[in-house]
């Protein structure tokens, strides 16, 4: 079965220091990955993703994830976080090629930002 | 700018009763799906459908009901409802039904059951 993983459930990180979330997937003929993140008492929104191309992906708040098919990663990082930034981040896969329409989550990681 | 809007937002049922979740979107999305989250387990597929009159199983189906008479609506059924079932959630709709689409959430139903 395909699958996701986020290596860790949570990561705490002081104001303006960087950070990196990791994510890994199985892997499969092709795949197409994201990040979303949620905030407290909302649904997920996305943050960024990986179709094809380049292998850096960015999002308009500073944070970028690389895909790396040899490791098969996609981890997510920003250079200096902020108390914003306080949220649950997941990593997901969409499989092709097999007909599947959904996509697998990883399990989630918290960030909490420390002033 | 109304998106994917759930009802209700928060319910609490006793065992065994039934009760169905809302789900509608303006955004004339042809794919619409139910995820389930629990503390720990990220998110879970419940059930989807690619388009009016088809719907397909996810990854933990057991103890729910959808159907899809309508492009804007997916609501989802909890036929005998289990203190297994507490939960939040999620509707999620995209206009990509080959999965390269960005998911729209909505806000989420906190569901107890007693």
């Amino acid at each position: 079965a395909q699958s996701v993983t986020q290596l860790d459930s949570q990561v705490p990180v002081f104001e303006e220091a960087p950070v990196e979330l990791r994510c890994n997937y199985s892997s499969s003929v092709s795949v197409y990955l994201f990040w979303y993140v949620q905030y407290p008492n909302q649904g997920l929104q996305l943050l960024l993703k990986y179709l094809s191309g380049s292998t850096l992906v960015e999002s308009i708040n500073g944070f970028e994830a690389e895909f790396n098919k040899s490791q098969t990663s996609f981890h997510l990082r920003k250079p200096s976080v902020h108390i914003s930034d306080t949220a649950e981040y997941f990593c997901a896969g969409t499989y092709s090629g097999a007909g599947s329409y959904q996509l697998t989550f990883g399990k989630g990681t918290k960030l909490s930002v420390i002033p | 700018n109304a998106g994917v809007t759930q009802t209700p937002k928060f319910q609490v049922l006793k065992t065994g009763q039934s009760m169905t979740l809302q789900c509608a979107q303006d955004m004339n999305h042809e794919y619409m799906s139910w995820y389930r989250q629990d503390p720990g387990m990220g998110l879970r597929l419940i059930h989807y459908s690619v388009g009016a009159g088809i719907t397909d199983q996810g990854e933990v189906p057991n103890g729910y009901n959808v159907s899809r008479s309508t492009t804007e609506d997916f609501p989802l059924r909890l036929l005998s409802a289990a203190p297994s079932q507490t939960s939040v959630y999620f509707c999620a709709s995209s206009y990509q039904v080959l999965g390269t689409g960005e998911l729209f959430f909505g806000e989420g139903s906190r569901l107890t059951v007693l």
